[in-house]
C-alpha cells in the first residue's frame, strides 16, 4: 500500500495561474479531505468528500474547486492563484461511515504563489 | 462553532524527562472525539492518540497519555521518558461524532527535546 500520495511536493506559481494538486489513495477509503496549513493557524479544512460524486465545502473553500469521480482520486484545483494561497496543502483519507476512523495524511504539497 | 486552543506555542524538555502539552476546546456537542497529532520535520502528520468523549478512562499509548477533563473541556498530552525523536509540532484536534469526516485543529505546540 502506498497510502495517500500527493503530487507535486513543491510548486511555485505566478498570480493568476491555475493548477491542480493531485491526491490519490489506495486503501479504498470512502472519505477524503483537503486541508491547508499556515504558520500559526494549524490545519484548516478546505473541501471534503464522503464518497465518489459527493463533495462539500469546509472552513476555507474560496478559490478552490474539487471533484471526486473515483474513490481513489480527489484533486484540488486552484483556478486563479493568489498570494494568499501560499501554504502547505495536505490531503487525507479515512475509512468512512461507522467511524471515526483514523485519518491518513499525505506528505503535503508546499505551494508558493508570487 | 467548535474551537480548539493550544496556548503553548513552544515547549522544551530534556531527554528522559516528562512534558505536558495543553489543549482546551469549546463545543456544545456531547458526543465527540479528540486527537493528538504529531508533525515531525518531515511534515508527515502522525496520529499519536485519540479519546472518545463518552469514555471516562484516559487513553494511553506507550509513553503517551492524555488527561481528559470533559467538564473543563481540557485535553492535555503527557509524554513520559521523552526521546529526541519526539521533537515535532503537536496538534490537538476535535471531531464531532456526527461529522466524522472533519477535523478541527488547534494552532499547534512546537516541542523540542534536548539531549
Amino acid at each position: 500500500n502506498a497510502g495517500v500520495t500527493q503530487t507535486p511536493k513543491f510548486q511555485v506559481l505566478k498570480t493568476g495561474q491555475s493548477m491542480t494538486l493531485q491526491c490519490a489513495q489506495d486503501m479504498n477509503h470512502e472519505y477524503m479531505s483537503w486541508y491547508r496549513q499556515d504558520p500559526g493557524m494549524g490545519l484548516r479544512l478546505i473541501h471534503y468528500s464522503v464518497g465518489a460524486g459527493i463533495t462539500d465545502q469546509g472552513e476555507v473553500p474560496n478559490g478552490y474547486n474539487v471533484s471526486r469521480s473515483t474513490t481513489e482520486d480527489f484533486p484540488l484545483r486552484l483556478l486563479s492563484a493568489a498570494p494568499s494561497q501560499t501554504s502547505v496543502y495536505f490531503c487525507a483519507s479515512s475509512l468512512g461511515t461507522g467511524g471515526p476512523y483514523e485519518q491518513y495524511f499525505g506528505p503535503g504539497t508546499r505551494l508558493t504563489v508570487t | 462553532a467548535q474551537t480548539v486552543t493550544q496556548s503553548q506555542p513552544e515547549m522544551s524538555v530534556q531527554e528522559a524527562e516528562t512534558v505536558t502539552l495543553s489543549c482546551t476546546y469549546d463545543t456544545s456537542e456531547n458526543n465527540y472525539y479528540l486527537f493528538w497529532y504529531k508533525q515531525p520535520p518531515s511534515r508527515q502528520m502522525i496520529l499519536v492518540i485519540r479519546q472518545e468523549a463518552y469514555k471516562q478512562q484516559n487513553a494511553t499509548e506507550n509513553r503517551f497519555s492524555v488527561n481528559f477533563q470533559k467538564a473543563a473541556k481540557s485535553f492535555s498530552l503527557k509524554i513520559s521518558d521523552s526521546q529526541l525523536g519526539d521533537t515535532a509540532m503537536y496538534f490537538c484536534a476535535f471531531m464531532k461524532r456526527r461529522d466524522t469526516d472533519k477535523l478541527i485543529f488547534g494552532t499547534g505546540t512546537r516541542l523540542q527535546v534536548f539531549p
